[in-house]
């Protein structure tokens, strides 16, 4: 089955404890990112990857990181993680060239930090 | 740059009754769009997309938009709703020129559909 899966669903933690959360997707994708949703805003992208070891900001990168070290596999790390990054995170999916017309996300992950 | 606007951040509708979800969209080029649909606690889906050709498109499950260009609108329709279509619908929008690359979705706020028995 195609999927993009997420790990953790949802973490709890404090403030300055560095945390990564994981995405992966089985359906060779060169093109994978990071947004936020936050309510009354939508979705923002974070960071985006065009292809392995390649990667640049969203609409707001400040606080978070990335890498693509494997095509499968676009880690989040949020260095010294702070209360205003508390919020509901996706990663999503693409082929090159069809990203803006076929994107698959994951089930999400819910950040809460304290 | 793009932006979409969704004006309605809920809407309750009594079911089996006809909704319309609004979508307005800005963009100095000619973009694709977009309705993505957000059960509870679940992650997107696509519901529909408007990529070219007829301006009416249509979901499996009822669903249908349609894409005016001169009002720059991809409002979302249903005639008649179910209890099932409780859920969170996000309009977006993405340019046929990739920006340097970065082939992203510019989402709308949100319209948190409620359908009430």
């Amino acid at each position: 089955e195609a999927q993009v899966t997420q790990n953790p669903r949802y973490l709890i933690t404090v403030t300055g404890k560095k945390l990564t959360v994981t995405c992966s997707q089985n359906m060779n994708h060169e093109y994978m990112s990071w947004y936020r949703q936050d309510p009354g805003l939508g979705l923002r992208q974070i960071y985006y990857s065009m292809n392995v070891e390649v990667t640049d900001k969203g609409d707001v990168p400040e606080g978070y990181k990335v890498s693509r070290k494997e095509k499968r596999n676009f880690p989040l790390i949020l260095e010294s993680p702070s209360p205003n990054q508390t919020s509901l995170y996706f990663c999503a999916s693409s082929s090159r060239g069809r990203a803006n017309t076929e994107a698959f996300f994951g089930q999400g992950t819910r950040l809460t930090v304290v | 740059a793009q932006s979409v606007t969704q004006l309605d951040s809920q809407v309750p509708v009594f079911e089996e009754a006809p909704v319309e979800l609004r979508c307005n969209y800005s963009s100095s080029v000619s973009v694709y769009l977009f309705w993505y649909v957000q059960y509870p606690n679940q992650g997107l889906q696509l519901l529909l997309k408007y990529l070219s050709g007829s301006t009416l498109v249509k979901s499996i499950n009822g669903f249908e938009a349609e894409f005016n260009k001169s009002q720059t609108s991809f409002h979302l329709r249903k005639p008649s709703v179910h209890i099932s279509d409780t859920a969170e619908y996000f309009c977006a929008v993405s340019d046929l020129v990739s920006n340097f690359g970065n082939e992203k979705l510019t989402f709308g706020t949100g319209t948190r559909l409620t359908i009430i028995p």
